[in-house]
């Protein structure tokens, strides 16, 4: 079945430091893959999404690329800040059927001034 | 616009009893999916209810039910309750029977004792 892999955190990174969150899937056909946030005490929120090989999802300063080849979608961030501290969720789906969402273990970032 | 609404937001039952959780979709939704994330990992896939009928059901036994009523609200039921059943619940609302849209509540948090 679809699953998905995260690199395991937490990450701890300074203010303005580069950020990469490694993602990595196993599916059949051409998912769509998602990032999603949830910060402390919250459900989840959509952060970016990719819908098709060689896209790029990007929000807030975050960016992911669609890596059919590879089967990967690391999402990046140039310059961290506090409030990014957070949980980032890896997901996927498949757009042409009727499937759940299916989710990484996520990745815990802190962020330090 | 309200955005997906869950109540309670936080619950504490004791082994064996039965409880309710509850679930407002966006407005403009239709389908509602359950999640169940345990402390540290990614949500897992419960059920989806769509035109008031369970769509898709995820890999949880039968003490594990829903319903969604004509307004598109829904409810998940866990009957004999078990301490593994201690998890963040969340709901996701979307349009039609996909999920690439999904919006997510902020989740109940049950704590079985």
């Amino acid at each position: 079945g679809d699953s998905v892999t995260q690199m395991e955190g937490p990450v701890t990174l300074s203010e303005e430091a580069f950020l990469t969150i490694n993602c990595t899937y196993t599916a059949t056909g051409y998912p769509s893959l998602f990032w999603y946030v949830q910060y402390p005490g919250e459900g989840l929120q959509l952060l970016l999404k990719a819908t098709k090989a060689d896209d790029k999802g990007s929000n807030k300063g975050f960016e992911a690329t669609y890596r059919k080849e590879t089967t990967s979608f690391h999402l990046e961030k140039g310059s961290v800040q506090v409030s990014d501290s957070a949980v980032y969720f890896c997901a996927l789906t498949h757009p042409s059927g009727n499937t759940p969402l299916v989710f990484g273990k996520g990745t815990r970032l802190s962020v330090i001034a | 616009d309200a955005g997906v609404t869950q109540s309670p937001t936080h619950l504490i039952k004791t082994r064996g009893q039965q409880v309710t959780l509850r679930c407002s979709p966006k407005s403009g939704h239709d389908t509602v999916s359950w999640y169940q994330q345990a402390l540290g990992q990614g949500p897992q896939f419960i059920f989806q209810y769509y035109e008031e009928e369970e769509r898709q059901r995820g890999n949880f036994p039968d003490r594990f039910s829903g319903h969604q009523f004509p307004n598109y609200s829904s409810e998940l039921n866990v009957n004999a309750l078990l301490l593994g059943d201690s998890a963040l619940y969340l709901c996701a609302s979307s349009w039609g029977d996909r999920s690439t849209e999904a919006f997510f509540g902020q989740g109940t948090r049950l704590t079985v004792v």
